[in-house]
């Protein structure tokens, strides 16, 4: 079956701009995960849906980054007036709802803020 | 707290013989998962192995093993025969529940080399 897509693959935006970053969670999974992964570091968590409520939002960094997921599906990452430090991988991840499932990752959206 | 520490960001190991990556973390809860992922350079992260924290018996996957100390909060990973293929960043992560909320606490990374 398909797994996780994220979309684009890569962004190139200036400074300042707008962007949304998409995520497909596979189909039946009803938690979604965003994460950011800077050059060379680990992965930090950004938000989590369970179906379309984020209970854990602690992970946004800025009040320029907000996230949504519509119909228990695709999310949206948007984050606004771009800065240099936003460039980043953005990882996507999705699994059944529980303790016990793993969760299977997206290919990532590679952010360069110019 | 909540962290991993992966105390190696390099390693490099013979085509065929056998490395230990190391990984300790710090978490108050009684229940988690620990897992290792592998990050190739396509980006994708890969699950490698997981444990339960209940579970005293160490996990193994073919050629992939973990050695899991719960009292002194460390969770090794061994590969054994190591292949080209390998070569990857690999990262040691737990998983918790809190107030109904999942999170993934992930460690710097390892970059495995893989010499031939």
């Amino acid at each position: 079956g398909a797994g996780v897509s994220q979309s684009p693959s890569n962004k190139v935006t200036e400074k300042g701009k707008d962007v949304e970053l998409r995520c497909d969670p596979i189909s039946g999974h009803t938690a979604l995960y965003w994460y950011r992964q800077s050059l060379g570091q680990g992965l930090e968590f950004l938000i989590y849906f369970q179906g379309n409520s984020a209970p854990d939002k602690s992970g946004l960094p800025s009040d320029r980054f907000s996230a949504e997921r519509t119909g228990g599906s695709v999310s949206t990452l948007t984050i606004q007036r771009t800065q240099q430090e936003d460039s980043a991988v953005y990882l996507c991840a999705s699994s059944p709802w529980g303790l016990t499932y793993e969760q299977y990752f997206g290919p990532g959206t590679r952010l360069t803020v110019t | 707290a909540q962290t991993v520490t992966q105390s190696q960001p390099e390693m490099s190991v013979q085509e065929a013989e056998t490395v230990t990556l190391s990984c300790t973390y710090d978490t108050s809860e009684s229940d988690y998962y620990l897992f290792w992922y592998k990050q190739p350079p396509s980006r994708q992260m890969i699950l490698v192995i997981r444990q339960e924290a209940y579970k005293q018996q160490n996990a193994t996957e073919n050629r992939f093993s973990v050695n899991f100390q719960k009292a002194a909060k460390s969770f090794s990973l061994k590969i054994s025969d190591s292949q080209l293929g390998d070569a990857a960043m690999y990262f040691c992560a737990y998983r918790i529940l809190i107030q109904g909320a999942q999170k993934l606490v992930f460690g710097q990374g390892t970059r495995l080399t893989i010499n031939p």
